[in-house]
């Protein structure tokens, strides 16, 4: 049973475009949440997190949205760059139990010029 | 030399061979901690290392066998591997297993490994 959950696989955003990736999860317990952006032949590099007793968190460019009644998370790009072409993976842990994060399996996000 | 490394960075192996995947950390982390991604799938936790004690062992099969001399090193043995096996393996490390504020974990470049 998937716990997080990137529906989907990929997505095309047109340069200077605002890109909305998106990410469910079931267990209600997570109370944090992470987004990993990854290109290719490397590691996945921490972008941006979100503690369960927010429902926004913004840093730069990048912004992230926490519904907890639809357990649902998006992060959003704007303006989008064509550095942001990467695998975007949405990750979920509960901090007062263990280490253990989640991840979901990755949105590959394609930014066109 | 900075962040997470890992040797090799590609591994193409028999399934009767034994090989060994290398991990290093020069960020003064205590946790460590190794994730399997294979094709169209989640990442998956394989093992925690915390202060050098194994602290999480997600059902990987034994022929995966981890070893964490000193928190900076981190290595994942392996001997008689099966095809399904091939995937990439990242390596990651964090201040703490529990750090509290927050889990950032930094990952390594991985170890494309191919079973023949």
């Amino acid at each position: 049973d998937q716990q997080v959950k990137q529906n989907s696989p990929s997505l095309s955003v047109q340069e200077g475009r605002i890109s909305i990736l998106n990410c469910d999860y079931t267990n209600s317990m997570f109370d944090y949440f992470l987004w990993y952006k990854k290109y290719p032949a490397e590691g996945p590099t921490f972008l941006i997190s979100i503690s369960s007793i927010k429902d926004k968190n913004e840093d730069g460019r990048f912004t992230v949205f926490l519904n907890k009644s639809a357990k649902h998370l998006s992060l959003h790009i704007v303006p989008s760059q064509p550095g942001d072409s990467a695998v975007y993976f949405c990750a979920a842990t509960i901090l007062t139990q263990d280490d253990k994060i989640i991840f979901g399996k990755g949105t590959r996000l394609h930014i066109l010029p | 030399e900075t962040g997470v490394t890992q040797t090799p960075r590609h591994l193409v192996m028999g399934m009767t061979n034994k090989k060994s995947l290398k991990c290093e950390q020069h960020l003064g982390h205590n946790a460590m901690y190794w994730y399997k991604q294979s094709a169209k799938k989640p990442l998956e936790l394989m093992f925690v290392y915390n202060f050098k004690e194994q602290t999480e062992n997600n059902s990987v099969p034994s022929r995966f066998s981890p070893e964490c001399p000193n928190s900076s090193h981190l290595f994942l043995h392996l001997h008689t591997l099966q095809p399904e096996d091939s995937a990439l393996y990242l390596c990651a490390s964090s201040l703490f297993v529990t750090s509290g504020a927050s889990n950032e974990q930094f990952f390594g470049p991985g170890t494309r490994l191919t079973v023949l």
